[in-house]
């Protein structure tokens, strides 16, 4: 089955910094690749999310860019606010057998110093 | 608000017990899934039911079950409890979740399940 691994594990940045989140993946045949933010006891809340036939994609101050031939992708967060901390998933599904279930990474905290 | 709404809230129970959680799909939502958040095992995803038909199965135990109704709710079944399940519970829909579809997935507040 597909396996993601998210890093770092945790990350601290200064506000108005820039942050940047990077998850592999195994299975070639996932095309579909969503990024979660979730806060404590909170429920995950999609951010963004990227379909293979698509190399990046912004959305205001977030993006997420993908590499298929390395199986990677990545979110990037720029001009970090307090309110941008939280714990952030990547995840990946799609692949063979009509299997949408989302296979997740282990998360990012995302630490936010004013 | 996602639209998708689960209940209970929070549940407290003891080992060997059967619970049962509920989930209802954002409206015209034909996909639920349920998902499983431990702290040492992450977010699992369980099983999905698209229009009342399992459609996959993830990590879910065997004492575990689910069944998704006309109405299209859900309920995710969990009998024998174990210490070990104690976790959240959050339950997901999307519009299709066909074999070709990458929907997205909107999840519902999640329910607290507590074995004591």
């Amino acid at each position: 089955g597909e396996n993601v691994e998210q890093h770092p594990s945790t990350l601290s940045v200064q506000e108005g910094d820039s942050a940047v989140i990077k998850c592999t993946y195994s299975d070639s045949a996932s095309n579909y690749f969503p990024w979660y933010k979730q806060e404590l006891g909170k429920r995950p809340q999609l951010i963004i999310d990227i379909r293979s036939n698509v190399g990046e994609k912004k959305d205001q101050r977030i993006a997420v860019t993908l590499n298929k031939t390395a199986k990677h992708f990545s979110l990037h967060i720029t001009e970090t606010q307090p309110e941008d901390s939280a714990v952030y998933f990547c995840a990946a599904s799609g692949s063979g057998g009509g299997a949408d279930g989302l296979t997740f990474g282990k998360g990012t905290h995302l630490i936010i110093q004013p | 608000d996602s639209g998708v709404t689960q209940t209970p809230k929070h549940l407290i129970t003891a080992t060997g017990q059967r619970v049962t959680l509920r989930c209802s799909p954002r409206s015209g939502d034909l996909s639920v899934y349920w998902y499983q958040q431990s702290l040492d095992q992450g977010l699992q995803f369980l099983i999905q039911y698209y229009n009342g038909e399992e459609r996959a199965k993830g990590n879910i135990l065997e004492r575990f079950s689910a069944q998704q109704f006309p109405d299209l709710h859900s309920e995710l079944n969990l009998s024998s409890l174990e210490l070990g399940d104690s976790a959240l519970y959050f339950c997901a829909s999307s519009p299709f979740g066909r074999p070709t579809s990458t929907d997205t997935q909107y999840f519902g507040p999640g329910t607290r399940l507590t074995v004591l």
